[in-house]
């Protein structure tokens, strides 16, 4: 089972919003709607952003939205801010006994 | 207050074991799945391990499988990862993660234990 595949790096200006994909196959993100997005600071645990393709955790703001499309799932972040500069993953349950894979993550620079 | 807290980690020879735990409150633990997670220092992360609520179904990444055993006590609160001939690229910081309630993903993290191997 391969780790799901992230762009390396995405940037943006304050305020403007980014987009981050996470690709998959038919035995993971394409298979179920499972996709999960977290969020990790340097030095930090990471955190729970999207579950279940497009859910927000209670008291997480809206400037951040799942969507999926076949094999491929994505986060995008509006309105972006210098706090949202971190590292984030996608991860997706799947059908093997790989029970979960991650993707290769993507960091996300606020110019 | 939800809190996962990992303990055990520590710099081991290759070839050795070791025994992380991770104790649970905040919730009704004996309720819930749970994983192991880890993290390479400065690589992306790595499901690892996933145990039931009552322990009787468990999966391990097939990079781990035969070397790692996964278990709970859940009189005890107590989350556990049996490591075995461990290698340097199990160095790693290692997670306990609380699996979401009736859903597949991971909604709370522990702050992570260091585990080094290396002679």
């Amino acid at each position: 089972q391969s780790a799901l595949t992230q762009p390396a790096s995405v940037s943006g200006s304050p305020g403007q919003s980014i987009t981050i994909s996470c690709t998959g196959t038919s035995r993971d993100v394409g298979a179920y709607n499972y996709v999960s997005w977290y969020q990790q600071h340097p030095g930090k645990a990471p955190k729970l952003m999207i579950f279940d393709v497009s859910s927000r955790p209670s008291g997480l703001l809206n400037r951040f939205s799942g969507s999926k499309s076949g094999n491929t799932a994505s986060l995008t972040i509006s309105g972006l801010q210098a706090e949202d500069e971190a590292d984030y993953y996608c991860s997706s349950y799947t059908n093997t006994s790989t029970l979960y894979v991650f993707g290769t993550g993507t960091k996300v620079t606020v110019l | 207050e939800v809190q996962l807290v990992e303990s055990g980690g520590g710099l081991v020879q290759p070839g050795g074991s070791l025994r992380l735990s991770c104790t649970a409150s905040g919730f009704t633990f004996s309720s819930y799945e749970m994983n192991w997670v880890r993290q390479a220092p400065r690589k992306g992360l790595e499901w690892l391990s996933y145990i039931s609520s009552s322990g009787s179904t468990i999966y391990h990444a097939n990079s781990v499988k035969g070397r790692f055993t996964v278990s709970r006590d859940n009189a005890k609160n107590s989350l556990y990862l049996q490591m075995n001939s461990l290698r340097a690229e199990d160095t790693a910081l290692y997670y306990c993660v609380r699996d979401g309630w009736y859903s597949r993903y991971f909604d709370y993290w522990g702050q992570g234990i260091l585990v080094t191997v290396s002679s």
